[in-house]
């Protein structure tokens, strides 16, 4: 059964750091793999979508990374504001399947 | 592109009454739609996966005759929360998918759903 971890639950940091959330996942037979945004009460926006055939895709301030051999994917975000301030979701599609696994994910939060 | 759309956005209903949701892909069809739920502080958990047409898969554990799944045409879902308890409240999201677009999933803006 597939597990997604996200560490850290937690993050503070004062705007304009640099900064990298992490997802891990168990079984490394992945379709993709998903960064998604949540505001509080709000539905998800999806940030990147990195195919397991990639290695990582940018958005603007935002690179996501998969190493899947390994089981992990990383979310670097570059000096960072507090809009950025939300909970990021990492999420596994099962290869074939279209099913998400998502981790618990990791509240961020940006200090002016 | 690729916007889904949910209604209604919050809603309160009495514990024993029934409550609908639909979920709507507004700028293209959906070739499966999804219903999650998200307790909180917990992460987004799929009950059902539907295709238009068909019966809907449910998740282990997910009570097929308590949480009914339409999917009435390629671009709307509805999810019917029969009998509700207060257990029942929590936060649905739905999201939407399309061949076309490598299978990635749009999600609504989800629903509150408060049972008193």
């Amino acid at each position: 059964k597939q597990e997604v971890t996200q560490i850290p639950a937690a993050l503070s940091v004062p705007e304009g750091e640099n900064l990298v959330l992490n997802c891990s996942f168990t079984d490394s037979a992945i379709y993709n793999l998903q960064w998604f945004r949540q505001d509080p009460g709000k539905g998800l926006t999806s940030l990147l979508l990195i195919q397991s055939s990639q290695r990582e895709q940018t958005s603007g301030r935002l690179n996501a990374s998969l190493d899947k051999s390994s089981g992990r994917s990383t979310l670097y975000i570059a000096a960072s504001q507090p809009g950025d301030s939300a909970t990021y979701l990492c999420a596994v599609d099962q290869g074939g399947s279209e099913k998400l696994v998502f981790g618990k994910g990791t509240k961020l939060t940006v200090n002016p | 592109g690729a916007v889904v759309s949910q209604h209604p956005s919050w809603v309160i209903c009495k514990s024993g009454t029934s409550v609908k949701i639909e979920c709507r892909s507004l700028d293209f069809q959906a070739t499966t739609m999804f219903w999650y739920r998200q307790f909180p502080k917990q992460s987004l958990m799929l009950m059902a996966t539907s295709n238009e047409g068909s019966k809907a898969t449910y998740e282990q554990g997910v009570e097929k005759d308590k949480f009914l799944i339409n999917h009435a045409s390629l671009t709307l879902s509805t999810l019917t929360v029969t009998s509700a308890h207060p257990e029942d409240s929590s936060f649905y999201i739905c999201s939407a998918s399309q061949r076309e677009r490598s299978y990635e999933q749009y999600f609504g803006p989800g629903t509150r759903l408060t049972v008193t």
